[in-house]
């Protein structure tokens, strides 16, 4: 099955510095590749996403890179702020068993 | 439009009891999924349901069960609790099996005693 790898575990950036978290995938098949947010106590929130024929989607601050070649894909956040202070995932869709496997997340932490 | 919504929030038990977990997908949804969150670390998949079926189900024994009603609501029960089973359990549901965008919601604490 599919196998996701996210790293960093953790990261601490300074507020307005740029922030990169970066996630590796197995099945070379796999077509959807979202972020997730999921803030202290709360729910995960999709913040991006890109199918597999994008190299690249930006919104705003936010943006996610995909490179099929070498199987892994980033996610950049931009002029970061104390609200982007969040656990982020990644996840990969293997279009063989049609369901979304999560990378281990990355602790994000903007010091102010 | 209303999101995703489980209930109950907080859940207590004790070993070898039942739980029994709900979720109500966002109107228009027929897709529901099942996920395992044990402290500090990731979503872990359990269950799918499409259109009242079970498409897919992760690496979890058979006392992880569930359904899909015909409103599209789910429900997950987990047999003979072990102390191991405390974690959130978040549902999501996405529009169709063909639609990849999954919203989650606010999940539901069970804890094991």
């Amino acid at each position: 099955g599919e196998n996701v790898e996210q790293h960093p575990s953790t990261l601490s950036v300074q507020e307005g510095d740029s922030a990169v978290i970066k996630c590796t995938y197995s099945d070379s098949a796999s077509n959807y590749f979202p972020w997730y947010k999921q803030e202290l106590g709360k729910r995960p929130q999709l913040i991006i996403d890109i199918r597999s024929n994008v190299g690249e989607k930006k919104d705003q601050r936010i943006a996610v890179t995909l490179n099929k070649t070498a199987k892994h894909f980033s996610l950049h956040i931009t002029e970061t702020q104390p609200e982007d202070s969040a656990v982020y995932f990644c996840a990969a869709r293997s279009p063989s068993n049609e369901k979304l496997t999560f990378g281990t997340g990355t602790r994000l932490t903007i010091i102010p | 439009e209303a999101g995703v919504t489980q209930s109950p929030t907080h859940l207590i038990k004790t070993r070898g009891q039942q739980a029994t977990l709900r979720c109500s997908p966002i109107s228009g949804h027929t897709s529901v999924y099942w996920y395992q969150q044990a402290l500090g670390l990731g979503l872990q998949f359990l269950l799918w349901y499409d259109e009242g079926e079970e498409r897919n189900r992760g690496n979890f024994p058979p006392r992880f069960s569930g359904r899909q009603f015909p409103n599209y609501s789910s429900e997950l029960n987990v047999n003979a609790l072990e102390l191991e089973d405390s974690a959130l359990y978040l549902c999501a549901s996405s529009f169709a099996r063909s639609t990849d965008t999954q919203y989650f919601g606010p999940g539901t604490r069970l804890t094991v005693l």
